[in-house]
């Protein structure tokens, strides 16, 4: 089935440092969502990507879909302390783009 | 504003307890989801339903059921709280938008089976 891997799990940075993190399946996607989730909150849409090599820019957080359609790439500049969170990627089921499939997050904690 | 909002955002119950955590947006959205998060799961899906009086089966929805009696509200029921339900459940809907659709999330229920 689907799966979506993320790396890394985990990630502890200085703040003002850039952060990378990815997004690869074995399937191939036709969007791509990043979402932030914020302690104690629900997950939040910080970009999405309908087409293979878009790169969309959001503030400080920069993603790409990837040319194969099976990977996407999240980068932040200059982090901050409120950059804190679990970042998840998703894609739409196959069978039904409705639903959506998830990663499993990359938890990123800032010392400020 | 639209929102979604879940309640109540704590909850501590017994095994063998009778419990519904309640789902409600006004996005008027057709689609609803819940989810529960587990440490090194991620998000996994317990029931959906794409209108009113329509529900379905997730990757883990034994001892959840749901029920859709307008567009609105979603509660997700656990019909005997076990231990293994504790976790924080997330509610979500979507617009159907004929491409991928993009879900808003309300703030989560933190559910302890004691």
């Amino acid at each position: 089935g689907q799966q979506l891997n993320q790396s890394p799990q985990s990630m502890f940075i200085q703040e003002g440092e850039d952060v990378s993190m990815n997004c690869t399946s074995s399937s191939i996607f036709n969007t791509w969502l990043w979402y932030k989730q914020d302690p104690g909150e629900g997950p939040v849409l910080l970009i999405a990507l309908y087409k293979a090599g878009e790169l969309t820019s959001n503030g400080r957080l920069t993603a790409q879909f990837g040319i194969t359609r099976k990977d996407s790439f999240l980068n932040i500049s200059a982090s901050i302390p409120s950059d804190v969170g679990i970042y998840f990627c998703a894609g739409p089921n196959a069978g039904n783009n409705r639903k959506l499939i998830w990663g499993l997050g990359t938890s990123l904690a800032v010392n400020p | 504003d639209a929102e979604i909002t879940q309640s109540p955002r704590h909850k501590i119950t017994e095994t063998g307890r009778q419990v519904t955590l309640a789902c409600h947006q006004t996005w008027n959205h057709n689609n609803m989801f819940w989810y529960r998060q587990d440490l090194g799961h991620g998000l996994r899906l317990i029931h959906y339903s794409y209108g009113v009086q329509d529900t379905n089966k997730g990757e883990v929805s034994d001892g959840y059921s749901v029920s859709r009696s307008n567009t609105e509200d979603l509660p997700l029921t656990l019909e005997s709280a076990a231990s293994s339900q504790t976790s924080v459940y997330f509610c979500a809907s979507s617009a159907t938008s004929g491409g991928t659709d993009t879900q808003y999330f309300g703030p989560g229920t933190r559910l302890t089976v004691l």
